[in-house]
């Protein structure tokens, strides 16, 4: 079971360079978020979404562009990466809410900005 | 809004030793709760989840228990091991959005 994989593991970006952070799941999981976490910060929402073609902002969008055709995929695009983005990055999926959910982490991507 | 407060590390305790990691909550209505593991160089792990007041949640001898009355749920663990060494993060679900602390290393000496 492959669960939630993310791609690349590790990316060294150059200022004002664009790049997309892969993230599949094969659970058929509807709800799909990116994180990306700093030291002392815990994990930050970036972006989420609840089902294909339903995006939504997260606390920290700003730099970040989603989209979700599939069930199954979720890139994150960084459109113009600045060193303030340097840090680690994880996509999540999850099922339900309330009292029937729980969320599944890919193995994140450790993105440096130069 | 919703959010999540932890108790910051890092903690150091010697093998056998009681822990406990603080974290308390606000939100609106009855979150779930969660505590997730992380071990270096991994992605976060569940590592149990509790879904109404009272409930304990359990798991590989970490328990913790949901306590809307000061709006709680602290892991605990009788005796902990090198191999528990981690950083452990508390997290609250509120309509499919996963609100995270900012996480508490654990370290361990044998």
């Amino acid at each position: 079971n492959a669960g939630v994989t993310q791609t690349p593991k590790f990316q060294v970006l150059k200022t004002g360079q664009s790049m997309t952070l892969q993230c599949a799941q094969d659970m058929n999981h509807e709800y799909m978020s990116w994180y990306r976490q700093d030291p002392g910060m815990g994990l930050r929402l970036i972006h989420y979404s609840v089902g294909a073609g339903i995006t939504d902002q997260g606390e920290v969008p700003n730099g970040y562009n989603v989209s979700r055709s599939t069930t199954e995929d979720f890139p994150l695009r960084l459109l113009s990466a600045a060193p303030s983005q340097t840090s680690v990055y994880f996509c999540a999926s999850s099922y339900g809410t309330g009292e029937d959910t729980e969320a599944f982490f890919g193995q994140g991507t450790r993105l440096t900005v130069v | 809004g919703n959010s999540v407060t932890q108790m910051e590390g890092p903690v150091t305790l010697s093998e056998e030793a009681f822990l406990t990691i603080n974290c308390t909550y606000t939100a609106t209505g009855y979150p779930s709760l969660f505590w997730y593991v992380q071990y270096p160089g991994e992605g976060l792990q569940l590592l149990l989840k509790a879904t109404k007041a009272d409930d304990k949640g359990s798991n590989k001898g970490f328990e913790a228990t949901y306590r809307k009355e000061t709006t709680s749920f602290h892991l605990e663990k009788g005796s902990v091991q090198v191999s528990d060494s981690a950083v452990y993060f508390c997290a609250l679900e509120g309509t499919y959005k996963y609100i995270f602390g900012t996480g508490t290393r654990l370290k361990v000496l044998a």
